[in-house]
């Protein structure tokens, strides 16, 4: 049973536009979650999260939104650069007692972005 | 320069092998993980270190076994794997007081002829 889906393997966008990548959930445990970025023959490096008791959080080009009646989350990259290409996976984490901070991962989106 | 660090990064062995996989972490952190990443499939949490203390085994069968001497370091010793068991294996690293983002080494690719 998967708790944390993207169900768009693959996305593609053109540069200077905005990308959005979705994640849902079904665990309602999960209070943290986390977008994680890789590259080919890397490990993911983590990109943004969100605690559960906001809504929004912004770095720079990303942002996060959760919305946790409908337990889901979008990741916005705005604007969209070809760097930005990569796959996207989307975790979360909690309800594991404290500094438990194991991460369950959904099965990520590729991100094309086209120049 | 990633501050967790996996060694080997490839690794070709038969089933009759015994191998092990090493990963350091340089970001004084308390707690390490394993990671499994199989094509097509999210990454599998296998065993979880919280300042040396095993607290997670994800039902990872016995022909995997792991290794933590202190917080810095965790190795993960293989005999006699499964073709199936070919993939892409991570360490990562947190702070383990709750909350905290994990960090990731770039990963052995692992193949069993």
């Amino acid at each position: 049973d998967q708790q944390v889906k993207q169900n768009s393997p693959s996305l593609s966008v053109q540069e200077g536009r905005i990308s959005i990548l979705n994640c849902d959930y079904t665990n309602s445990m999960f209070d943290y979650f986390l977008w994680y970025k890789k590259y080919p023959a890397e490990g993911p490096t983590f990109l943004i999260s969100i605690s559960s008791i906001k809504d929004k959080n912004e770095d720079g080009r990303f942002t996060v939104f959760l919305n946790k009646s409908a337990k889901h989350l979008s990741l916005h990259i705005v604007p969209s650069q070809p760097g930005d290409s990569a796959v996207y996976f989307c975790a979360a984490s909690g309800g594991g007692g404290f500094g438990n901070e194991k991460l369950t991962f959904g099965t990520g989106t590729r991100l094309t972005i086209i120049p | 320069e990633t501050g967790v660090t996996q060694t080997p990064r490839h690794l070709v062995m038969g089933m009759t092998n015994k191998k092990s996989l090493k990963c350091e972490q340089h970001l004084g952190h308390n707690a390490m993980y394993w990671y499994k990443q199989s094509a097509k499939k999210p990454l599998e949490l296998m065993f979880v270190y919280n300042f040396k203390e095993q607290t997670e085994n994800n039902s990872v069968p016995s022909r995997f076994s792991p290794e933590c001497p202190n917080s810095s370091h965790l190795f993960l010793h293989l005999h006699t794997l499964q073709p199936e068991d070919s993939a892409l294996y991570l360490c990562a690293s947190s702070r383990g007081q709750g909350n905290s983002p994990l960090h990731f080494g770039n990963g052995t690719r692992l193949t069993v002829t």
